[in-house]
Parts: structure tokens; C-alpha cells; sequence
């Protein structure tokens, strides 16, 4: 599986676009990029995830690099309730998901 | 109704005594998983289960057991509880028909080894 660097943490303010980055530079051809998030402790939550294309739904957006070493998901008007943990998962065929330290993103007032 | 149940939610337990944590789906889904979290870290795969008659080992499985009892139920043992195995246990479902391996989390047990 591939490895991924994600921040730390991050903030943003409510009501504005969250951009969280993710580099994965060694990921292989037929890895899909997941992102999940977890809300305080709660079970993770999916979100999102794609190949190379583009990719939106009604939680996020997800913007691959033509040379997919890297993607960002965009929370397109952050709210309050988006304060959590956000993992980006590359991951083939195997059952595994690789959850590393992922990054805490804080929506402050 | 939650569609991925745990239970119990939270549990303390002492070194040595054997413990089990259940895990209910409604979802239909034939793929369950059990995964634990330590603090400040990410989850771990300790056991996945393709069908009732499919057990595989994740990436931590020594000192745990599992059992399908059936196509919804999904539990985890510890024979043997000890104090590193303190952690916060999640339960997941997926289903291969539906969204590609997006996986679906229960509400976690939390379990302390004193």
C-alpha cells in the first residue's frame, strides 16, 4: 500500500472552502484514493474516493493530480460539524484500509 | 436504527479474563471487519470476514479470535484479556455491489484491560 503525508492539523473558518491536501507520491497504478473522516471517537465516516478523475458528490469534491502523487478533497463550505480527523487511503484490491494519523481539521465560528 | 451495532459500548475488564464484543448488521452486507484504535492513532485491521464460512487475519491478530456466526453477526474475543489491548474497537460492514469497498463503522466499543 502506498505510504501518504498528510498535515497535521488545520483550520478553517466557517462558511469558507477547506482544502486538505494529501501527497501520496508512491501510489500504484490501480490504487484508489479514499478519503474517510472520524468525528470525535465516532466510527469513521466515508466520504469520498476516486481513481484519477475528478470526483464530487454531496459531501465533497476530490481533485486528483494528473500524475496522481497527490489529491485534495474540498469541503466546499465548511461548517462546524466538519471538525474531525480526515484520513486519504490509497488502496487497491486488498480488503485492508490503512488508516495513518490522518489530519485534524478544526471549523472555527 | 443504527445499521452497524456494537455492544457493549463501553467495557472494563480485568488482565486475564476472557471478553467478547458483538457486532449486528442490518445492512445485508456479506463483508465485516474488526478494527481497533489506539489513542492518537489511526485504525488497525485486526479480522475481516468475506462470508460465514471466511475468516481472515488482519495486520494485528495475535491475542484476538473471531466467529461469523452468521451473515449479520461478527464477534471478537479476547481469550486472554491484558492491559495493552486497551483500546477503542470498531466493527465494519461492506457490501462489494455497492459503493466499491466503501466500508460502513459502528459506534466503537471501548474497552479497558485493568
Amino acid at each position: 500500500d502506498a505510504k501518504t503525508t498528510q498535515p497535521t492539523s488545520m483550520d478553517c473558518a466557517e462558511g469558507r472552502a477547506a482544502n486538505l491536501p494529501c501527497n501520496h507520491s508512491t501510489i500504484s497504478g490501480n490504487e484508489y484514493v479514499y478519503w474517510y473522516r472520524q468525528i470525535h471517537s465516532q466510527g469513521p465516516q466515508y466520504i469520498i474516493h476516486g481513481l484519477k478523475n475528478n470526483e464530487t458528490n454531496e459531501m465533497a469534491s476530490l481533485i486528483i493530480t494528473e500524475d496522481r502523487k497527490s489529491s485534495t478533497l474540498i469541503l466546499p463550505h465548511a461548517t462546524l460539524r466538519d471538525t474531525a480527523v480526515y484520513y486519504c487511503i490509497p488502496r487497491g484490491g486488498s480488503e485492508k484500509l490503512v488508516f495513518g494519523k490522518g489530519m485534524k481539521l478544526t471549523v472555527n465560528p | 436504527d443504527a445499521d452497524v451495532t456494537q455492544t457493549p459500548r463501553n467495557r472494563i475488564t480485568k488482565t486475564g479474563k476472557r471478553i467478547m464484543l458483538e457486532c449486528s448488521q442490518t445492512k445485508g452486507h456479506d463483508r465485516m471487519y474488526w478494527y481497533r484504535q489506539d489513542p492518537g492513532l489511526g485504525l488497525r485491521l485486526i479480522y475481516y470476514s468475506f462470508d460465514v464460512k471466511d475468516i481472515n487475519k488482519g495486520e494485528i491478530s495475535d491475542g484476538y479470535s473471531v466467529s461469523r456466526q452468521a451473515q449479520a453477526k461478527f464477534s471478537l474475543s479476547l481469550e486472554s484479556a491484558i492491559p495493552n489491548q486497551t483500546a477503542l474497537y470498531f466493527c465494519a460492514t461492506s457490501d462489494l455491489h455497492g459503493r466499491a469497498y466503501e466500508q460502513f463503522f459502528g459506534p466503537g466499543t471501548r474497552l479497558t484491560v485493568l
